[in-house]
This record gives structure tokens, C-alpha cells and sequence, in this order.
């Protein structure tokens, strides 16, 4: 069972800033929230995660609320080659890399 | 580091055949996951292998099996094949499971 919930599709503008949210509103505490997002038939791609504290790395940051029950992917600077679908996955450590993937949130930059 | 390689890249076969595909994980990564994509099921959780052993299987027939070699490197097998089983597969690595995964580029199979 998919334990996320995104939104089927988002456009962006080229340049501007893309904010995916996610729902993960039954997020345990040892749950970590990951992003992955896939090109059209190439494998997913990690982007980020994060257990409580917001994260940032060179591709995105990743913003997660104080009850953890939903989380931000943010693109600070969406190009054509960010277009993608992004997947939001929680996941327990140690669970042999059991990751649900949801239907994820089909993003289109638009020029 | 090389990246996650999976072999062959495309494969057709027909009903009934077998198919055998390979995983050559992250080096010094010893845990290795395999999903399936289909555009009607999404992406779902097919096993994961860690130090040679099953250690986790998701809700799929018996057809579907899989092994890991003492280099890590894994394969899946799967037997009697069906037109439903047509679907991209992946394999994933990490260093011992249940960390972040690192997907290869898949294995595009068809199933005649």
C-alpha cells in the first residue's frame, strides 16, 4: 500500500522555483522521507531525504513540517530537463529496501 | 563509482519462455532490490537480496525468483513467461539495505 499521496501533474514555469508537495500523514518516527524522480523509461533517480530536519543538497531541498505528516520537494530553479515524475516514498531503515512507490506527480516545465 | 548496470537493456520473448536478467550493483554495495514498472501497476517491489539471501519478497507469483552471487551481483529469473509480464525491470543497490537505493537503467522486456 502506497503510504504517500501526491498530485497527479504540476506545470512549472522554466526558471521559477517547482514545490511538490507530498502527504505522508500515517509517517512514523523512524520513517525517512526519500525523493526519487524518473525521466520517461529511465530508472529513478535519488534526489533527497530526510527524517525531521530540513535537507539540501545541489539538486533540491527537501522541506518536512514539525509533525512530519507532509513534505516539500522544492527545484529552486526548474529547467526543461526537470521534467520528470517525482515519487515520494517513506520508508523505515533497515527494511531491506522495501520502497513503495506511489503514483507519483508528473511535472512539466514549461519554457 | 560505476554506476548500477543491468543486462541486457532490451529482451523479447515469447509466451511461455524464460527469461534470466542480470544486476551488477554499486561496488561495495551488498544489498540488491528489483521492481517491476508497468503502466497499469506502477512500480512495485518485486524482492531484495543481501549477502547471498532472500530477505524480503513483495506479492508476486512464484515465477518470479532471483539470486545473488557472492560478488553481489544478482539475477532474476522468470519462468513460463506471460503477455502481462511485459514491463520494465529495475534493479536497485545500496550498501546494506534500507538506505537510499541507487537505480540502474532497467531492462525493457517484451513478452510476445
Amino acid at each position: 500500500d502506497a503510504k504517500t499521496t501526491q498530485p497527479t501533474s504540476m506545470d512549472c514555469a522554466e526558471g521559477r522555483a517547482a514545490n511538490l508537495p507530498c502527504n505522508h500523514s500515517t509517517i512514523s518516527g523512524n520513517e525517512y522521507v526519500y525523493w526519487y524522480r524518473q525521466i520517461h523509461s529511465q530508472g529513478p533517480q535519488y534526489i533527497i531525504h530526510g527524517l525531521k530536519n530540513n535537507e539540501t543538497n545541489e539538486m533540491a531541498s527537501l522541506i518536512i513540517t514539525e509533525d512530519r505528516k507532509s513534505s516539500t520537494l522544492i527545484l529552486p530553479h526548474a529547467t526543461l530537463r526537470d521534467t520528470a515524475v517525482y515519487y515520494c516514498i517513506v520508508s523505515y531503515p533497515n527494511t531491506g529496501n522495501q520502497f513503495y512507490f506511489g503514483t507519483g506527480t508528473s511535472l512539466t516545465v514549461i519554457p | 563509482k560505476a554506476g548500477v548496470t543491468q543486462t541486457p537493456r532490451y529482451l523479447i520473448k515469447t509466451r511461455g519462455q524464460q527469461v534470466t536478467l542480470s544486476c551488477s550493483p554499486i561496488s561495495g554495495h551488498r544489498s540488491v532490490s528489483w521492481y517491476q514498472q508497468t503502466p497499469g501497476q506502477g512500480l512495485q517491489f518485486l524482492f531484495e537480496y543481501f549477502s547471498e539471501t532472500q530477505r524480503n519478497k513483495g506479492n508476486f507469483p512464484g515465477r518470479f525468483s532471483g539470486r545473488q552471487f557472492s560478488n553481489s551481483r544478482s539475477e532474476m529469473n522468470v519462468s513460463t513467461l506471460e503477455l502481462g509480464d511485459s514491463a520494465l525491470y529495475l534493479c536497485a543497490s545500496s550498501q546494506a539495505g534500507g538506505e537510499t537505493q541507487y537505480f540502474g537503467p532497467g531492462t525493457r522486456l517484451l513478452v510476445l
